[in-house]
């Protein structure tokens, strides 16, 4: 299995803060990455997929990077409406999950 | 604009077979070019992705290795959803469950269903 770790688990950031939350895969994905924003009590929604194309509707203020084992989310001028938390996400061989990133209000 | 709807108990006993079905509007669950999936979340697995149906010239099913032996996904194409079904649970198989769907050679889950609490638990 490929095992995705992201960092850190906990960010604490203020609006209009760059931020940024890294995905390692233990062996090389590629391009094959996925990112997602969960909000409690809501199914997690797509913003980026293979590791940096915006899903159509997702602000511009979101962008991914990266190939092969490490792979960047950023956010360039977090909103409050950011505040959740965020996975990471390989597809190239079947399907695994980062543990998430909640970003919280500092 | 495709939706998935889920539906089904929320709490089953311990070594009984949980339930649960996904209706899919806007697309069809027989389409060439999509996937349909389970995904469980629980505070200590995370994110599990748990198998698949699809149809290219027959139906198939992947299953993750961890359920291999106690689940099955079906599609029933008369009511155009498909159903997932987890045989003998324990307590360990709490979880958040998600249907979604992926696109034909993209493996990027789009979109989710609403997500359903099923707890196991006499």
């Amino acid at each position: 299995d490929i095992q995705m770790t992201q960092s850190p688990s906990t960010l604490s950031a203020s609006v209009g803060d760059r931020v940024t939350i890294t995905c390692r895969a233990s062996q090389s994905i590629s391009s094959w990455l996925a990112w997602y924003q969960e909000k409690p009590g809501k199914a997690p929604k797509l913003l980026i997929y293979e590791a940096s194309s915006l899903e159509s509707g997702v602000p511009s203020r979101f962008s991914g990077s990266g190939s092969g084992t490490e792979f960047t989310l950023t956010i360039s001028s977090l909103q409050p409406d950011d505040f959740a938390t965020y996975y990471c996400q390989q597809y190239s061989s079947y399907w695994t999950f980062g543990q998430g990133t909640k970003v919280e209000i500092k | 604009q495709v939706q998935l709807q889920q539906s089904g108990p929320g709490l089953v006993k311990p070594s009984q077979t949980l339930s649960l079905t996904c209706a899919i509007s806007g697309d069809s669950v027989s389409s060439k070019s999509a996937a349909w999936n389970w995904i469980r979340q629980s505070p200590s697995r995370g994110l599990e992705w748990l198998g698949r149906t699809y149809y290219r010239s027959k139906w198939s099913n992947d299953y993750a290795v961890s359920v291999k032996s106690r689940i099955t996904i079906n599609p029933d194409t008369s009511k155009n959803q498909f159903s997932l079904q987890l045989n003998s649970v324990t307590p360990e198989d709490t979880a958040v469950y998600f249907c979604a769907r992926t696109g034909a050679g993209k493996g990027w889950f789009d979109p989710w269903g609403q997500g359903t609490l099923v707890t196991v638990s006499s």
